[in-house]
């Protein structure tokens, strides 16, 4: 079945650094990925998606490339700040799979040190 | 603003009780999902409706129970048959359209203790 296969945390960087989050996945077809964010306490939220092969998603300085050869969507920020502390989750979609479930890692948790 | 809603916000229950929750969205969202959330856990689904009138069960229904009479409305009872329901709760709903490249928003969420 699909899955998702996401680095384990936590990241601990200092602000201004790179970030790297790594995400894999299964599944056939051509799903579409998502990256979601969750602050302590809260829902998730989109932070940025991509529905094609070759695709790039991009938001708030955060960009993931969606490789289909490795199937890969690994998340990145050139420089990361204190507020950008959160749990990432990586996550896939298909829309042929029964009732359009998404499917998500087990979260990566980020703390960015001043 | 669109969005969903979901409440209380926090929740105690007692041994026993059977509790609900409540998921309200006015995204005109078609599709609505029930997650549960385990501290330092990514999210298993419960219950899953693509349309008034229909659900189904995901991966974890066992303990829960849910009704989807309105679009807007997608509640999620949890029974005392659920043995360790402690958890957070998070509702999410998109259009529902084929190919499945719609964005699945969230609630904020609904903490639930069993005392």
């Amino acid at each position: 079945g699909d899955s998702v296969t996401q680095m384990e945390g936590p990241v601990t960087l200092s602000e201004e650094a790179f970030l790297t989050i790594n995400c894999t996945y299964t599944a056939t077809g051509y799903p579409s990925l998502f990256w979601y964010v969750q602050y302590p306490g809260e829902g998730l939220q989109l932070l940025l998606k991509a529905t094609k092969a070759d695709d790039k998603g991009s938001n708030k300085g955060f960009e993931a490339t969606y490789r289909k050869e490795t199937t890969s969507f690994h998340l990145e920020k050139g420089s990361v700040q204190v507020s950008d502390s959160a749990v990432y989750f990586c996550a896939l979609r298909r829309g042929n799979t029964g009732g359009f479930k998404t499917i998500f890692g087990a979260g990566t948790r980020l703390f960015v040190k001043a | 603003d669109g969005g969903i809603t979901q409440s209380p916000k926090y929740l105690f229950r007692k041994e026993g009780q059977n509790v609900t929750l409540s998921c309200e969205q006015n995204l005109n969202h078609d599709a609505m999902y029930w997650y549960r959330q385990d501290p330092g856990q990514g999210l298993r689904l419960i219950y899953y409706s693509q349309i008034v009138n229909d659900f189904q069960k995901g991966d974890i229904a066992e303990g829960y129970s849910v009704s989807r009479e309105k679009k807007e409305s997608f509640p999620l009872t949890v029974t005392s048959a659920q043995k360790n329901p402690t958890a957070f709760y998070l509702c999410a709903s998109n259009t529902g359209l084929a190919g499945g490249t719609d964005t699945q928003y969230f609630g904020p969420g609904t903490r639930l203790t069993v005392l």
